[in-house]
């Protein structure tokens, strides 16, 4: 079982949409939690950190329920800017090396 | 631009060759951090270093593969004899050592490496 599931999607969605991905992770003892986006062939860059409270930055939000283990990310008003794939993250110990998930594509359509 | 650079950004090789990558991380960090991403996945955890100090190895980096942080400023990751499945896209990012565990990491552009 890998460390950090997600659903690959691909998810695709009409402009204006709202569109939610999820993750679980398997290490009861992870203490940091990340979004990240990527575009094709880039490297990986911070969308948002995640906390037990849940946060918002525009029109993301991000999620955290630790008791089931699980991460959401929602995405609302979709712009066809956002289309990319999501990488749900976890930290992992005092070395702060991240455990990613395998990504969800997300393609937003005019 | 993070601030993080790699070179080369392509690498096309035979395979048996050997290669090396090098990453130069934002100036203040002293954590240094490789990834492996192949096609479809996500970055998989390689190596960590923290100044000079090569910390953490995945079980991921076999005998072939060799990382060195000398002097705690730019790395480098070397792959001998290289394999068709060493294809890849090689990361780096770097972080502050700071007390907040939800410090980010930056990642460079990365290397990608076609083993023919």
């Amino acid at each position: 079982r890998k460390e950090v599931e997600q659903d690959p999607g691909p998810f695709n969605v009409p402009e204006g949409a709202t569109v939610a991905f999820n993750c679980t992770y398997s290490n009861s003892a992870s203490q940091s939690f990340f979004w990240y986006r990527q575009d094709c062939r880039k490297e990986p860059k911070l969308l948002m950190s995640v906390y037990s409270s849940g946060n918002e930055d525009g029109r993301f939000t991000a999620q955290l329920n630790r008791a089931s283990q699980y991460i959401s990310l929602l995405i609302r008003d979709s712009k066809l800017s956002d289309s990319a794939t999501y990488l749900c993250v976890v930290g992992s110990g005092n070395t702060g090396k991240l455990i990613f998930g395998q990504g969800t594509t997300l393609q937003v359509k005019p | 631009d993070t601030g993080v650079s790699q070179n080369p950004r392509h690498k096309i090789t035979k395979r048996g060759q050997n290669v090396t990558f090098r990453c130069d991380p934002i100036s203040e960090h002293n954590r240094l951090y490789w990834y492996r991403q192949t096609l479809g996945q996500g970055p998989e955890f390689l190596t960590y270093f923290q100044n000079e100090a090569q910390l953490e190895k995945s079980r991921l980096l076999s005998d072939r593969f060799s990382a060195e942080r000398p002097k705690g400023s730019f790395s480098t990751l070397e792959i001998q004899r290289t394999e068709q499945g060493d294809s890849a896209m090689y990361l780096c990012a770097s972080r502050k050592q700071t007390s907040t565990i939800t410090d980010t990491q930056y990642f460079g552009p990365g290397t990608r490496l076609t083993v023919l």
